[in-house]
This record gives C-alpha cells, structure tokens and sequence, in this order.
C-alpha cells in the first residue's frame, strides 16, 4: 500500500494553467476510475474537487479538471488565482479494496 | 447543512487505547459509507479505514490493521473508530469523512488530535 506519487510543489502566475500529475500503479490509478484530487488548505477540512477521475462536485469551479492516462491520473487548474494556493492530494482506490492517497503537491501561485 | 464532528482525540501513552467519535448531522448518515482519514503534524494525509453503510463492507490500511476498529451506529448518526495498541506514529489529526463514491470524500468534520507518547 504505497503513497501514490506526486510532485512535491508547483508553482503559476495568476491567469496561467498548472497541472499536477499521480502517479500510481495498475493495482490503484490504473486498475479503476476512482481517483479523486482534493484542496487542503492550513487548518481547514480538505476539500474534494474532483471524484472519479473528472467528475466536478457541484460547486467546484469549472476551472479545475481532472484526467487519467493509464497508472497516471492528472488535475488541471486553468485561470490560477490567488485563492487556488494550497496543498492538493490525490486519492485512488485500490484492487485490494483499500485507500491510497498521494504524497500531496503545494501549489504557490506567484 | 452537512456536519460531521469529531471527538475523543487527546494525550495517551505508547500501547494505550483511545476512542474516537464522530456525529452526524443534516444528512441520511445511513445512506453513506463513512471512513477515517489522518494527517500526522507536517506530513500528508492517509486513509486509516472505511465502512460500508451497513457495515457490511469495511477495510483497514495496513498500517493500522488488528489495532484499530470502526464502527457505527446509524440509529445514533455516529461513526466510531476504537485505537488499541497506540504507537507513537498514530499520533495525528483524525478525520472522518463521508463518502460519495470510492475514496472520494464530499464532506469532512474539522479532525480530533490524537497525541500518542511515551
């Protein structure tokens, strides 16, 4: 059961688009479409912004995507703002019905 | 309103046991899986373990896997996580959360801090 792997920070310019990729194995990203991506921020409950592999809750700004290419599922934020700055984590399901998340990426928007 | 609040985190010595709670409210709490998930101080987050609605289904990370229990009681609106057996590495902010679908979390209490030391 190993942490699915992400980059440990990105960074964008206000306006710009980033992604943030998680990287698995055919046992978890690549095995279903169960992936979801969330925004942590410092002292506040994460926040789900994508749930099977590009599913936008409702409330969640079109401005965040989420895709997946084999052991490799992505989350795409477009239009970067001030706001977006913060920790974001995948999560996958795995074939051994158990839970992963990823290592978390901080986001800086410069 | 969804709410989901945790309770029963604190200060226990290495191999103690704590109980941790969590109520629910402004939901169907019976119509949702539920898990917990923590987050250890200046690390990232880690699912500890989900229950199916009924209780039918439920799994463990390895990590924690014949020391810690969850639970529910759904005439109670309540989710439960007993932790035996404690390790200074289960020291972290525990979350529950409800599901919507597989590891995917649409809501999440505020964490309890469990403290675990010798």
């Amino acid at each position: 059961q190993s942490a699915l792997t992400q980059p440990a920070s990105v960074s964008g310019s206000p306006g710009q688009s980033i992604t943030i990729s998680c990287t698995g194995t055919s046992s978890d990203v690549g095995a279903y479409n169960y992936v979801s991506w969330y925004q942590h921020h410092p002292g506040k409950a994460p926040k789900l912004m994508i749930y099977d592999v590009s599913n936008r809750p409702s409330g969640v700004s079109n401005r965040f995507s989420g895709s997946k290419s084999g052991n490799t599922a992505s989350l795409t934020i477009s239009g970067l703002q001030a706001e977006d700055e913060a920790d974001y984590y995948c999560s996958s399901y795995t074939t051994s019905r158990l839970g992963v998340f990823g290592g978390g990426t901080k986001l800086t928007v410069l | 309103e969804v709410q989901l609040v945790e309770s029963g985190g604190g200060v226990v010595r290495t191999g103690g046991s704590l109980r941790l709670s969590c109520g629910a409210s402004g939901f169907n709490f019976e119509g949702h899986g539920m898990n917990w998930v923590r987050q250890a101080p200046g690390k990232g987050l880690e699912w500890v373990s989900g229950m199916s609605w009924n209780g039918g289904v439920i799994s463990y990370a390895d990590s924690v896997r014949g020391r810690f229990t969850i639970s529910r009681d759904n005439a109670k609106n309540s989710l439960y996580l007993q932790m035996s057996s404690l390790r200074a590495e289960d020291t972290a902010l525990y979350y529950c959360a409800r599901d919507v679908s597989y590891l995917a979390f649409d809501s999440w209490g505020q964490g309890t801090m469990v403290t675990v030391s010798s």
